[in-house]
């Protein structure tokens, strides 16, 4: 149980494209998903999160206008990186909290398999 | 942002070794521990989730052990299997955000 998946993997896109990327819960509700970016070498850093049916929350430093969440349903969050430049290459990482109770303080969350993002 | 440090940054073992890992947390507002290990092109999966002061897990060849007081959680591996090759990522969890480490990479070899 807990599977959470990703498309697309792998994307290459030219300079001031946009890119989609989609998050997906397959056998749980996930009430809130979160999206990290890890740049080479360094560690996943949190970039919003999400909850269903309403506005994500960005963290310092991470432009909403940029980077637009849509958590429309219970299994479905997505991220899309607007006009997109070679800044943005890195890798994007979803993860999805459930609602099938247990201890909030946890926060355990299960991750999809990651998209690596290249601008050209 | 919270400062979480994992050491060794990289680890090659031979198969049969027993290895361990070192992450490192602030000891304030301290909710839970996570541990994960990702492999190439996979998701990150859960290992273990610690919230007591003094909590050891298990997991197979596989156990962690966790001190609030200092700061720092143990992770380690009895008899290393080239299966058990992978990043291997701590989290600290404040309550609100998982604040990740930058992983150990091990590579077990036959």
């Amino acid at each position: 149980g807990a599977v959470v998946s990703q498309h697309p993997s792998r994307v290459i896109c030219k300079s001031g494209t946009s890119v989609k990327i989609e998050c997906r819960s397959l056998d749980f509700q996930a009430t809130t998903m979160f999206w990290y970016r890890q740049f080479p070498k360094q560690s996943l850093m949190l970039m919003a999160t999400s909850n269903e049916g309403s506005k994500a929350t960005y963290e310092q430093g991470v432009e909403k206008d940029k980077f637009l969440i849509n958590h429309a349903s219970l299994t479905l969050s997505t991220l899309t990186v607007t006009s997109a430049h070679p800044e943005d290459s890195s890798f994007y990482i979803c993860s999805a909290k459930g609602t099938s109770g247990g201890d909030p303080l946890r926060n355990e969350q299960f991750f999809g398999p990651g998209t690596r993002l290249t601008v050209l | 942002i919270l400062n979480v440090e994992q050491s060794p940054q990289s680890l090659h073992v031979q198969e049969g070794d027993s290895t361990n890992f070192t992450c490192s947390f602030p000891s304030s507002n301290f909710y839970a521990l996570h541990w994960y290990r990702w492999e190439t092109a996979k998701s990150p999966e859960a290992l273990f989730v610690m919230t007591l002061n003094g909590d050891e897990k298990k997991k197979g060849r596989i156990s962690a052990t966790l001190n609030t007081k200092e700061g720092y959680s143990y992770l380690y591996i009895k008899g290393s299997q080239p299966e058990d090759s992978a990043t291997y990522l701590c989290a600290f969890g404040s309550g609100y955000a998982l604040n990740f480490g930058k992983g150990t990479s091990l590579l077990v070899t036959p």
